[in-house]
């Protein structure tokens, strides 16, 4: 069974400083892994995706997440925050197609509540 | 290219009726993930479909719950006398496909359900 840890509940920070949202997983085989973002009483963003390749992937709104098969890591990263930045973000993963059942099933954390600070 | 659409956005019934949930994934997708969300909670899977079959309703309560993607029309979540339990965000996402590339899935906004 796949999983997905996200074990921060929520992350401060101030605005202009680094932001990191910490995403850990567990799947058979490697994995796809993916940050949605959640603005209240919004669905779900697409932020951005490893799929394979390069370890560092660049999304939207000037996010990026490194990928880290040693420690099962997938962290959010932002050079400089934003207010506007601040939302709830899901980390999800989902195992390569035709890996076995439920190999489409997207498992998502639980959640992390970004609040940037003025 | 229209999102994901859902609707209605907000759904009020009370206990014992029926709730249908409507989603029209984006242009040239077939795939359709419905996904449930509590309060305080992530996103859980409930049911994959492809146009007129359902690949995998592993996260469909055995009861009560259906779901059906025509060949005309949208994907349709339905929910027989609901209870209280069934209050939820429930998210239609879709996607290209389902392997390759082109895996990522777009969400709808969402159908919010309270059941009074």
């Amino acid at each position: 069974a796949q999983s997905v840890a996200q074990p921060e509940d929520q992350v401060n920070v101030a605005e202009g400083n680094p932001l990191t949202v910490k995403c850990t997983y567990s799947v058979s085989g490697n994995p796809y892994l993916f940050w949605y973002v959640q603005y209240p009483n919004r669905g779900l963003q697409f932020l951005l995706k490893y799929i394979t390749g390069d370890n560092l992937v660049k999304g939207s709104y000037g996010f990026e997440a490194e990928f880290n098969k040693s420690q099962t890591s997938f962290h959010l990263k932002k050079p400089s925050a934003l207010v506007s930045d601040s939302a709830l973000y899901f980390c999800a993963v989902r195992a390569l197609w035709g890996s076995g059942a439920g190999s489409y099933q997207l498992t998502f954390g639980k959640g992390t509540k970004l609040s940037v600070i003025p | 290219n229209a999102g994901v659409m859902q609707n209605p956005r907000h759904l009020v019934r009370r206990r014992g009726q029926e709730a249908r949930l409507r989603c029209s994934p984006m242009k040239g997708h077939s795939h359709v993930y419905w996904y449930r969300q509590l309060p305080e909670e992530g996103l859980k899977f409930m049911v994959y479909l492809q146009k007129e079959n359902i690949i995998d309703e592993s996260g469909m309560p055995k009861e009560r719950f259906s779901a059906e993607f025509p060949k005309e029309g949208p994907s349709i979540l339905r929910i027989q006398q609901v209870v209280r339990g069934d209050s939820a965000a429930y998210f239609c996402a879709s996607s290209l496909s389902a392997g390759g590339g082109n895996t990522e899935a777009f969400f709808g906004q969402g159908t919010r359900l309270t059941v009074v």
